[in-house]
């Protein structure tokens, strides 16, 4: 699975949008890009994943470059209980069971 | 969605004893889980998959004989760390793919052991 590099800490002000970056320079092109987070003392939980073309669901937007190189996960409006470690994940989908290999993430701070 | 039940969320015991973590699939039937270990200010740490009706597999440095894994259902995994120490001290999390298979992982809500 494709090695990825994130920002070790970012801050957003509460109602705007963060947008937290993931480079993922030497992904092959059937590997998926996915994100989680994970709230403090809490299990990880996921929030979306995508191949190449931009996915949107109820929680966040992810934009992926055109050479898919990198990618943004995008929350429209940050509220303070999105303040978590945001991990950004890439792998070849196997059709069976997998395990996720987290790196250290982006821990997000969203200020009042 | 699909949920993940994890129980006890946290437990403190002596060193010596041992402790079993439950990791059930509450609406969906998983033949696989993944355990995961996280120490403080650290990434999570697959210790080991569990596969319904055989063994399970570990990753390196985790020992099987203090980390027994069960997984004799479809909806349930155990891990019982047996004689504890503190060092075992660790934030221990379960997962389990949705529908059984694939990439997508639900997360138990995981359990805090501290050893005494």
């Amino acid at each position: 699975d494709a090695k990825t590099t994130q920002p070790p800490s970012m801050d957003c002000a509460e109602g705007r949008a963060a947008n937290l970056p993931c480079n993922h320079s030497t992904i092959s092109g059937n590997e998926y890009v996915y994100w989680y987070r994970q709230i403090h003392s809490q299990g990880p939980q996921y929030i979306i994943h995508g191949l190449k073309n931009n996915e949107t669901n109820e929680m966040a937007s992810l934009i992926i470059t055109e050479d898919r190189k990198s990618s943004t996960l995008i929350l429209p409006h940050a509220t303070l209980r999105d303040t978590a470690v945001y991990y950004c994940i890439v792998l070849r989908p196997s059709g069976s069971a997998r395990q996720l290999t987290f790196g250290s993430g982006t821990q997000l701070t969203v200020l009042p | 969605g699909a949920v993940v039940s994890q129980h006890p969320s946290r437990v403190i015991c002596k060193s010596g004893t041992s402790v079993k973590i439950e990791c059930r699939s509450l609406d969906f039937q998983a033949t696989t889980m993944f355990w995961y270990r996280q120490f403080p200010k650290q990434s999570l740490m697959l210790m080991a998959t569990s596969n319904e009706g055989s063994k399970a597999t570990y990753e390196q440095g985790v020992e099987k004989d203090k980390f027994l894994i069960n997984h004799a259902s479809l909806t349930l995994s155990t891990l019982t760390v047996t004689s504890a120490h503190p060092e075992d001290s660790s934030f221990y999390i379960c997962s389990a793919p949705q529908g059984g298979s694939g990439e997508k992982l639900f997360f138990g809500s995981g359990t805090q052991l501290s050893v005494l």
